[in-house]
């Protein structure tokens, strides 16, 4: 069974660089995609981009400029990086699964997320 | 963007009743596939959002019968057939059909 789990700073610096890592297990990250989705505290879901094993990338372009999503598939790892943070980044961050076939068809979903770490950004 | 508006955004409801929750886009999430990618997420308190329906009306595995979905177009539902205590939290709807990938902003499901 994959699971999914998100790892790093509880708290950053204004323009600063936030730096989060999504660690697979009972599973390879190879052959999917994978994806970052935010919540800020009281708020609703937001996209931030996701990365297929390959590397190939797609990014929500309003965090585009900030935002670099990189995969390693020695470690079975994936992680965020979002550059020059302001309090308006502070949200719990979630990993999750871009499920994008099953069997033969196509369904993208998020079907596996990680529990979440929350990420301040404060001085 | 595709804009998603949920509605209502609070839902008291009596244990074993009926609930419904609307979502409507700000244009139709029809790939060019032939595909409505319109999905429905459950997130309960303290815990991650778990994927309840995609493309409109397919139960996840897992997902309780009581659950289902609806809808075309630009106007989809999500319906709870008798509500039970596990089931409280927000709702999202989300569409993966066009980047940016957009969520509606959440309607909140509470017993009464």
């Amino acid at each position: 069974q994959v699971q999914l789990q998100e790892s790093g700073p509880g708290l950053v610096k204004p323009s600063e660089t936030l730096s989060l890592t999504c660690s697979v297990s009972g599973g390879s990250i190879s052959g999917y995609y994978w994806t970052w989705i935010r919540q800020p505290p009281g708020k609703g879901l937001e996209w931030i981009g996701y990365i297929y094993y390959s590397g190939s990338t797609n990014y929500n372009p309003s965090l585009k400029s900030r935002v670099t999503i990189s995969v390693d598939t020695s470690k079975n790892q994936f992680s965020l990086r979002l550059s020059s943070v302001t309090a308006a980044d502070t949200a719990v961050y979630y990993c999750a699964r871009l499920l994008k076939n099953s069997g033969l068809q196509i369904v993208l979903v998020f079907d596996i997320w990680g529990q979440g770490t929350m990420v301040t950004v404060s001085s | 963007d595709i804009v998603m508006t949920q509605t209502p955004l609070s839902s008291p409801v009596t244990l074993g009743q009926p609930a419904s929750i609307s979502c409507r886009s700000s244009q139709s999430p029809v790939h060019s596939d032939g595909n409505t990618y319109l999905s429905w997420l459950q997130q309960r308190p303290g815990q991650p959002p778990r994927l309840l329906i995609y493309k409109i009306s397919n139960r996840f595995s897992g997902v309780p019968d009581r659950f289902s979905g609806s809808g075309a177009g630009t106007d989809f539902t999500l319906k709870i057939s008798r509500v039970e205590a596990e089931d409280v939290g927000v709702y999202y709807c989300m569409q993966t059909t066009q980047f940016p990938y957009t969520f509606g902003q959440g309607t909140k499901l509470e017993i009464k």
